[in-house]
């Protein structure tokens, strides 16, 4: 257990379409980050929050947005949903800063583009 | 891409030790290296990380060579519950910077 809650667990949806996903923190993590899991693949990092403020990003496109809220619960959206959006989406917490930054990661929530 | 290059899989004999290596030539001195698990439909679980010198905790040690080009994940008595896919990444201290994951080691501990 990380602390880490993630929801929906799975949910399908259809190519055009728009998601929301979201994500608690643990307890006391002011950082929340997310990633996107293929099948068969590592995790790539989409991006990171801190404070409300995104703080880094990976290479997606502008249709993958987020919060961050002042409680640090987070959420993923994306538009215009395509076939390859097909994934696990992995949300985690830490608290940031240098050598204390291990994630925490949720049980994610696996998304099917139909 | 990951900074890191780890073996596909590796076997090992349920009770032996687990020696997963990790080769990070192009790594700097404010980076470190930790080590990731994940277990089939699961998140991801921090095991370990270190800069230069060795490190042991409940779960596991993590040996880096004096040249910091390469470590071993070492899993002392490995179990059943132990099989995984195992990320080895290189992160700098800088605050911001993501985690990195390449395609692991996926470890199978045989009874």
């Amino acid at each position: 257990e990380t602390g880490v809650t993630q929801s929906p667990t799975h949910l399908i949806k259809t190519r055009g379409q728009q998601v929301t996903l979201r994500c608690s923190s643990q307890s006391g993590h002011n950082t929340v980050s997310w990633y996107q899991q293929a099948l068969g693949q590592g995790p790539q990092f989409i991006f990171q929050y801190y404070r409300e403020e995104e703080n880094g990003r990976g290479n997606f496109p502008p249709r993958f947005s987020g919060l961050q809220f002042p409680n640090y619960s987070s959420e993923l959206n994306v538009n215009a949903l395509e076939l390859d959006d097909s994934a696990l989406y992995l949300c985690a917490s830490s608290t940031g800063g240098p050598n204390t930054g291990e994630l925490f990661f949720g049980e994610g929530s696996r998304l099917t583009v139909l | 891409d990951a900074k890191t290059t780890q073996p596909p899989s590796m076997d090992c004999a349920e009770g032996r030790a687990a020696n997963l290596p990790c080769n990070h030539s192009t790594i700097s001195g404010n980076e470190y290296v930790y080590w990731y698990r994940q277990i089939h439909s699961q998140g991801p679980q921090y095991i370990i990380h270190g800069l230069k010198n060795n490190e042991t905790n409940e779960m596991a040690s993590l040996i880096i060579t004096e040249d910091r080009k390469s470590s071993t994940l070492i899993l002392p008595h490995a179990t059943l519950r132990d099989t995984a896919v195992y990320y080895c990444i290189v992160r700098g201290g800088d605050y911001g910077q993501n985690f990195v994951f390449g395609p692991g080691t996926r470890l199978s501990v045989l009874p």
